[in-house]
């Protein structure tokens, strides 16, 4: 099947630094990404959505300045945690919508802590 | 706007119970629904879905049914195993079928 693939799934960094993550699609072009966060023991929150080539849509209540998204490729799509501060730090989950059947497929994750 | 509200975990089952995690929704139209599972380490699963009322979704042995007049799409299973440990998910999707909204999430724990 499909795969989605994030990198790094871990990181740590200190507070005032930009982290990167990296979501890719392996095995299919994906038009749409979307990233989410997830707090501990509550549900998935969309943040954005991304479609190649365009700027990214920001849903309500999220920076997007702080929140920087690069959807450049139709396999790539990124997410810049600017001046990340301790309270940015969650688990980040990245899902990509196939061209031809629009499902969804979602990447491991990536956890963040922020020092 | 669109909300999912599911049955709080954790919960702890033996092995071959009977499962139930009862998903409720609200929503504008008709929306598609989802179970969703996520193993520990890993990312979200498509598990099964609905896309009309009364429809039937099944697979690996866990079934849901999407009823409109109770707005309701609760996960059954008839015997669970030890493999099926994991946080399950019930989601909604828009008409774009992309944008989906999760519940809260509910903690399995299946004992041998």
């Amino acid at each position: 099947g499909a795969v989605v693939s994030q990198h790094p799934s871990r990181v740590i960094c200190k507070s005032g630094t930009s982290v990167k993550i990296e979501c890719r699609s392996l095995d299919f072009q994906a038009t749409t990404m979307f990233w989410y966060r997830q707090f501990p023991k509550q549900s998935l929150m969309l943040m954005a959505t991304s479609n190649e080539g365009s700027k990214a849509t920001y849903e309500q209540g999220v920076e997007k300045d702080k929140f920087l998204i690069n959807h450049a490729s139709l396999t790539l799509s990124t997410l810049t945690v600017t001046s990340a501060h301790p309270e940015d730090s969650s688990f980040y989950i990245c899902s990509a919508s196939g061209q031809n059947t629009g499902e969804l497929f979602f990447g491991e994750g990536s956890r963040l802590t922020v020092l | 706007g669109d909300s999912v509200t599911q049955m709080e975990g954790p919960v702890t089952l033996s092995e071959e119970a009977f499962l139930t995690i009862n998903c409720t929704y609200t929503a504008t139209g008709y929306p598609s629904l989802f179970w969703y599972v996520q193993y520990p380490g890993e990312g979200l699963q498509l598990l099964l879905k609905a896309t009309k009322a009364d429809d039937k979704g099944s697979n690996k042995g866990f079934e849901a049914t999407y009823r409109k007049e109770t707005t309701s799409f609760h996960l059954e299973k008839g015997s669970v195993q030890v493999s099926d440990s994991a946080v399950y998910f019930c989601a909604l999707s828009d008409r774009s079928g992309s944008r989906l909204t999760f519940g809260e999430g509910t903690q399995l724990t299946v004992n041998p």
